[in-house]
């Protein structure tokens, strides 16, 4: 089972930042929280990972809690096409080479 | 970098029939993954191989369903009778040691009537 609960369903205007929660209350010490999003009719596409520092990269920021039992992903100036839906993942990396538990992750809508 | 390779996109058959299908991963990655993703479900793993050594087939239906990778490269998933639950996208994905991270392919979207 999924480790994370996230919202089933976020809207967002375009040109505005999209703020996508998720919490993990039982993450473990050597898990990582990661976020894919999957677009309609598309594999699920790879955004951002961290274990407890805030990281950004040219698609997102991920902020993550201090007692790292929850985090948002944050896109700064969403568009049409990151309508998707976001999953959050925990993760022990260990090397890699760890299957992904994915949930229902969140819809997001940006509007016009 | 080219991505992951999947082939067919599409695949429509008849139940009790059998299909196959191709991934080819991202070159040097060890780690190739297959998923089944269920209409309104998040992807779930059926196998994870190693180079050509199966590491997780726990969700794997093994009485119907497949899979190799022969060479450590590519690999095919088969199922064999398909049944009408078995109908949705499969999805590859790879990893590298160095990369912690896994990509997918475009997926498979299976129907089974």
């Amino acid at each position: 089972d999924a480790k994370t609960t996230q919202p089933p369903s976020m809207d967002c205007a375009e040109g505005r930042a999209a703020n996508l929660p998720c919490n993990h209350s039982t993450i473990s010490g050597n898990e990582y929280v990661y976020w894919y999003r999957q677009i309609h009719s598309q594999g699920p596409q790879y955004i951002i990972h961290g274990l407890k520092n805030n990281e950004t990269n040219e698609m997102a920021s991920l902020i993550i809690t201090e007692d790292r039992k929850s985090s948002t992903l944050i896109l700064p100036h969403a568009t049409l096409r990151d309508t998707a839906v976001y999953y959050c993942i925990v993760r022990a990396t260990q090397g890699g080479s760890e299957k992904l538990v994915f949930g229902k992750g969140t819809k997001l809508t940006v509007n016009p | 970098e080219a991505g992951v390779a999947q082939s067919p996109r599409y695949k429509i058959i008849e139940k009790r029939q059998s299909v196959a299908f191709w991934c080819n991963p991202i070159s040097g990655h060890a780690t190739l993954y297959w998923y089944q993703q269920i209409l309104g479900q998040g992807p779930k793993l059926l196998i994870q191989f190693q180079n050509n050594g199966v590491v997780d087939d726990s969700q794997l239906p093994k009485d119907r369903f497949s899979a190799e990778r022969l060479k450590g490269v590519d690999s095919t998933l088969k199922i064999q009778p398909a049944k009408l639950e078995d109908s949705a996208v499969y999805l590859c994905a790879s990893e590298g040691y160095a990369t912690d991270t896994q990509y997918f392919g475009p997926g498979t979207r299976l129907t089974v009537l």
